[in-house]
């Protein structure tokens, strides 16, 4: 199985700050990569695919890069809404896998 | 409009046997390259992806998981069902159905359905 690792695992910050997060993949998986947000008690709502393809809706604030086994999630100007959790999933191999997600809390 | 549903029971006792149906529109199981299929995520705890099913009937699971899970389609129907045997409390979270297009991740999801796996 392709192990998918993010980091940090949390992390507090304040309204317009600049975020990132990190996912890297046990081994190359390409740009099959998706990124999801989900809030308590919801769904997770999806975010991007193909590392760096916004999904319909999802405000241009929110960006994704990388190839290979290192991933990143960027937030440019962090907004209220955006307090979650973020997870990344690999979709190249079966079994899918995801990473351990990283809670983004108020500072 | 695609919407997926999940239902089943809320409550199953350990060693039984859990049937989860995922009913939903906007799209048809039809089309080349389109999954169903199931995660699943503990409370407090990061997702996991159970298992997925093709137009083909091609089927795709956890192999953490595989001895325990059945995925199906009903296509007449728009219907997709898991079974998950032998059931312990760590089972215990919300199971969620997704869509998965051609070539993409879990694109579209349902609300959840929460099991709890208790005596």
């Amino acid at each position: 199985d392709i192990q998918m690792t993010q980091s940090p695992s949390s992390l507090s910050a304040s309204v317009g700050d600049r975020v990132t997060i990190t996912c890297r993949a046990s081994q190359g998986i390409s740009s099959w990569l998706a990124w999801y947000q989900q809030k308590p008690e919801k769904a997770p709502k999806p975010l991007i695919y193909g590392a760096s393809n916004l999904q319909s809706g999802v405000p241009s604030r929110f960006s994704g890069s990388g190839s290979g086994t290192y991933f990143t999630l960027t937030i440019s100007s962090l907004q209220p809404e955006d307090f979650a959790t973020y997870y990344c999933q690999q979709y190249s191999v079966y079994p899918l896998t995801f990473g351990g997600g990283t809670r983004v809390e108020i500072k | 409009q695609i919407t997926l549903k999940e239902s089943g029971p809320t409550l199953v006792k350990p060693t039984q046997t859990l049937t989860l149906t995922c009913t939903f529109s906007g799209f048809s199981l039809n089309t080349d390259g389109v999954g169903v299929g199931w995660i699943r995520q503990p409370p407090g705890k990061a997702l996991e992806w159970l298992a997925l099913i093709y137009r083909n009937d091609d089927k795709r699971y956890n192999p953490s998981l595989k001895n325990r899970l059945t995925i199906t389609k009903d296509t007449s129907r728009n219907q997709v069902v898991l079974t998950m045997t032998n059931l312990d409390p760590v089972d215990t979270g919300t199971y969620y159905c997704v869509y998965r297009p051609v070539n993409r991740p879990a694109d579209y999801w349902g609300q959840g359905t929460l099991v709890t796996v208790s005596s």
